[in-house]
């Protein structure tokens, strides 16, 4: 079965532009989770969807960031406009309704200049 | 809400010594306890989760003690090899709520 897949790998842009950055979870399982990971803060949840549903949207990352789930196979993460302090890991991460287990992707590394 | 500390943030062993490494949190609620490791340039591998009712865990090299008076869970690499440079997160559930809180990270460095 293929993991969690991830894409781009990796996403250089410009302050200000608009990008977007793309996971498809495990076949099957409902919820998906968006996490920001830098060395200074961790792991920090962006976004949660149970079965396409937005659970949870991260507080302080609202405004430039979106995240979306158009079917059970495929979510997007905008971030508009991109800042300098936006340059981290992005990690998505499936699992299945009820199992406290999560499967991450191999994450998007963004750099913003 | 549940708080996760990580330690220690750097460890650095020789090939065949074991490594140490602990979590402690602050929800006596907590229920799921799993440890992930992150190879340069990856994502979080899932290494072994424990329910709240196991003390012990053992797989493949690898062992799990969840002490929950002392709210503290540990990972012990029992004979480590340069394959298991890494970094290292602990994350902690509370039952049915799907949120996860992770830990620091622990860089693990093993030396041949």
């Amino acid at each position: 079965d293929a993991g969690v897949t991830q894409t781009p790998r990796h996403e250089v842009a410009e302050k200000g532009q608009t990008i977007i950055l793309k996971c498809e979870p495990v076949s099957g399982h409902n919820d998906l989770f968006w996490y920001r990971q830098t060395k200074i803060q961790g792991l920090e949840l962006l976004s949660y969807f149970r079965s396409k549903s937005l659970m949870e949207d991260g507080g302080a990352f609202k405004d430039r960031f979106k995240a979306e789930m158009l079917n059970s196979s495929f979510s997007t993460l905008k971030i508009q406009p991109t800042e300098p302090k936006d340059s981290a890991v992005y990690l998505c991460a499936s699992s299945l309704t009820g199992e406290d287990t999560q499967y991450f992707g191999p994450g998007t590394r963004l750099l913003v200049l | 809400g549940e708080q996760v500390e990580q330690r220690p943030p750097h460890l650095s062993v020789r090939e065949g010594d074991s490594a140490i490494i602990i979590c402690t949190y602050t929800d006596s609620a907590t229920a799921y306890f799993s440890w992930y490791k992150q190879e340069a340039g990856a994502g979080l591998q899932l290494l072994m989760s424990v329910l709240s009712n196991v003390d012990r865990k053992e797989e493949q090299g690898l062992t799990v003690l969840l002490n929950k008076k002392d709210k503290r869970l540990s990972l012990n690499l029992t004979a480590a090899h340069p394959g298991d440079s890494a970094v290292y997160f602990c994350a902690v559930s509370v039952a049915n709520t799907n949120k996860v809180v992770f830990g620091t990270g622990t860089r693990l460095q093993v030396l041949p």
